[in-house]
């Protein structure tokens, strides 16, 4: 058990519809990661927030939004959903921002949209 | 071009034996760091080794160890003693110091790993 959660595990929905998906980074981490594993991308990197501020946008489509709250935990806003943003949605935390600074992950949400 | 290269698609091992899972990386950052993750077929990743690109020692941690050439911009990741439970996805992972704040990883396509009884 890395210490971030996530939730839900699994979401279906359909196309068109709009999803949240919740982290909860490890107690005493500020940064947290999304990222997105699809069969056809690999892993990708979405965006990255610290201590409440955005501080780095990967691959991230504009119908994606993301937040992180006071408490630290993340939510990930994904909107006019698509089939092909069917995939395992991560998100890490760590302490910091740089080396040596490794990310934990967490369990990951399955998003299948129909 | 390709930051992070693994050409293993597959690898099978038979238990309690040694495999190395290749790696390489491109990069023109003097400081990056160098990860491996885990993701068995349940899902999630699991964080196994880190080396940063100034350490001079080989990382190393229980039966993994990265096997790092700096020059040859490889970081391969040897199990020894293989297990039944390590048959896993491995993933070689980078991160570089660069400019400005971007501190994600970027991911190789990483290596299927079987262990045979």
């Amino acid at each position: 058990d890395s210490g971030v959660t996530q939730t839900p595990k699994h979401l279906i929905t359909a196309t068109g519809q709009r999803v949240t998906l919740r982290c909860s980074p490890r107690s005493g981490d500020l940064s947290v990661y999304w990222y997105q594993q699809s069969l056809d991308q690999g892993l990708q990197f979405l965006i990255q927030y610290y201590n409440g501020e955005e501080r780095a946008k990967g691959n991230i489509l504009e119908r994606f939004s993301a937040q992180q709250f006071p408490d630290l935990h993340s939510e990930l806003n994904l909107s006019s959903l698509e089939l092909g943003d069917s995939a395992l949605y991560f998100c890490a935390s760590s302490r910091g921002q740089g080396s040596p600074y490794e990310q934990y992950f967490g369990p990951g949400t399955r998003l299948t949209v129909t | 071009a390709q930051k992070i290269t693994q050409t293993q698609p597959g690898m099978f091992v038979q238990e309690k034996e040694a495999v190395t899972l290749d790696c390489t990386y491109d990069t023109s950052d003097p400081s990056y760091g160098l990860f491996w993750y885990k993701q068995p077929s349940s899902g999630e990743m699991i964080f196994l080794i880190y080396q940063g690109s100034y350490d001079q020692q080989n990382a190393t941690e229980g039966r993994y160890s990265l096997n790092f050439q700096k020059a040859r911009k490889s970081a391969n990741l040897v199990i020894s003693a293989s297990q039944l439970g390590d048959s896993a996805m491995y993933f070689c992972a980078m991160r570089e110091a660069g400019s400005g704040s971007a501190r994600q990883l970027t991911f190789g396509s990483g290596t299927q790993l079987t262990v045979l009884p």
